[in-house]
């Protein structure tokens, strides 16, 4: 089945320390992308790729890196500069450049707490 | 620029009655929207999509949604509401630069009354 995988589901994290979220598919996408989900603020983009070797920062990028050196996957690293990375974290993908009328297909997220 | 506005943040109905949360949109362009649906602690999953074929979008589990452009509106409805739907419902538009970023409304809960 095609879809999109996220791992691992619930992550903690230390103080002081850099963790990496994963994020796979297996659609054929070549848009990626990660949000992040607070409590009643909706979600929140933190980086997306529109291509294989390419991404732009979000609305909140400051704390966090991506890489996108393959086509089906897009992890997300966590840096300690981020400052409150307690969060619900989720990937999407979605068809390629001049596909704004496709929807985007989601994994089932990383609940991120910091101990 | 494009935006959403959802204007309720809670919606509470009984089982077996209509459904409606509201969605009001901005945008220059011909807009693409969605509506996705979130249980809690998983992903979203896409409710139906408007993408300026006909106004009216009939989506999963007996969900449909009326585009009207002379509104700016593209609000979600159910006949007879179950209790497995209850959750969080966000209305989406693509934003319609190079981008093609999604463009998220801040949710609305739905709770569902026995």
């Amino acid at each position: 089945d095609g879809g999109i995988t996220q791992s691992p589901k619930y992550l903690f994290r230390k103080e002081g320390q850099n963790v990496t979220l994963s994020c796979e598919q297996n659609l054929n996408h070549d848009a990626m992308y990660w949000y992040r989900q607070d409590p009643g603020q909706g979600l929140r983009l933190i980086y997306y790729s529109q291509i294989v070797n390419d991404f732009q920062k979000g609305d909140i990028a400051e704390g966090y890196s991506v890489s996108r050196e393959k086509k089906e996957s897009f992890p997300l690293t966590v840096t300690s500069a981020q400052k409150n990375p307690t969060a619900f974290y989720l990937c999407a993908s979605r068809r390629g450049q001049g596909s704004g009328n496709t929807e985007a297909f989601f994994g089932q997220g990383t609940r991120l707490t910091v101990v | 620029a494009q935006s959403v506005t959802q204007l309720d943040s809670h919606v509470s109905v009984s089982e077996g009655t209509p459904v409606l949360l509201r969605c009001n949109y901005s945008s220059s362009y011909s807009p693409s929207l969605f509506w996705y649906v979130q249980h809690p602690n998983k992903g979203l999953q896409l409710l139906l999509k408007y993408t300026s074929a006909a106004t009216l979008v009939k989506g999963i589990n007996g969900f449909e949604a009326e585009f009207k452009k002379s509104e700016t509106s593209f609000h979600l409805t159910k006949p007879s509401a179950h209790m497995s739907d209850a959750a969080e419902y966000f209305c989406v538009v693509t934003r319609m630069d190079s981008s093609y970023k999604l463009i998220f409304g801040s949710g609305t809960r739905l709770l569902v009354r026995p």
